[in-house]
């Protein structure tokens, strides 16, 4: 099935763990992007690629790292978890991004990470 | 750097036609303007986009006004399962030219019996 999948759905890490968030899509997309979303708040930006081996930050990349090898994955490091990272992390992919663009995103069903 | 202005929250009966506002005063001749929606905690969904001409699909229709700087979603006949957060977003600018969508907080659309 052609889509975003994101692994895992779910994680709990103590404070000062450090995890890979795993983001893979099959349809070809250059851009790819990942966006965390806290209680009452929208979808905030934290990196993006527009193909690979891009990267950039986004709004909030603190605390967060991104590498783009394929251009079928883009994975998510947390490398020291804090409790300020409980969050909904989802993964978008795009056929393009530019400005004037009519692409939409494709979303994965979102990881629920808890940071203990 | 939200560039575009819902309500937060709507009512609608189930059955009846979902008319969801959105300001986009900001936006330039060439931009479109996506819809998109939230279930619970699922991942955005994809509902419709538009530049100037009103666009319908199997789930929606998009009105934009002449001046582009509103539009209307319409769900014809909501029904419980459209419960949802309702996103109107126009593309943001990033470095060189990579734009983003950006998401605020939308639209929560109630639909009630």
């Amino acid at each position: 099935n052609a889509g975003v999948t994101q692994t895992p759905k779910f994680q709990v890490l103590k404070t000062g763990q450090s995890m890979t968030l795993q983001c893979a899509q099959d349809m070809n997309h250059e851009y790819m992007s990942w966006y965390r979303q806290d209680p009452g708040m929208g979808l905030r930006l934290i990196h993006y690629s527009v193909g690979a081996g891009i990267t950039d930050q986004g709004e909030v990349p603190n605390g967060y790292n991104v590498s783009r090898s394929t251009t079928e994955d883009f994975p998510l490091r947390l490398l020291s978890a804090a409790p300020s990272q409980t969050s909904v992390y989802f993964c978008a992919s795009s056929y393009s991004q530019t400005l004037l663009d009519n692409y939409g995103y494709t979303f994965g069903s979102g990881t629920r990470l808890t940071v203990v | 750097d939200a560039k575009t202005t819902q309500p937060p929250s709507m009512d609608c009966a189930e059955g009846r036609a979902a008319n969801l506002p959105c300001n986009h005063s900001t936006i330039s001749g060439n931009e479109y303007v996506y819809w998109y929606r939230q279930i619970h905690s699922q991942g955005p969904q994809y509902i419709i986009h538009g530049l100037k001409n009103n666009e319908t699909n199997e789930m929606a229709s998009l009105i934009i006004t002449e001046d582009r700087k509103s539009s209307t979603l319409i769900l014809p006949h909501a029904t419980l399962r459209d419960t949802a957060v309702y996103y109107c977003i126009v593309r943001v600018p990033l470095t060189g030219t990579a734009s983003k969508l950006t998401f605020g907080t939308g639209t929560r659309l109630q639909v009630t019996l």
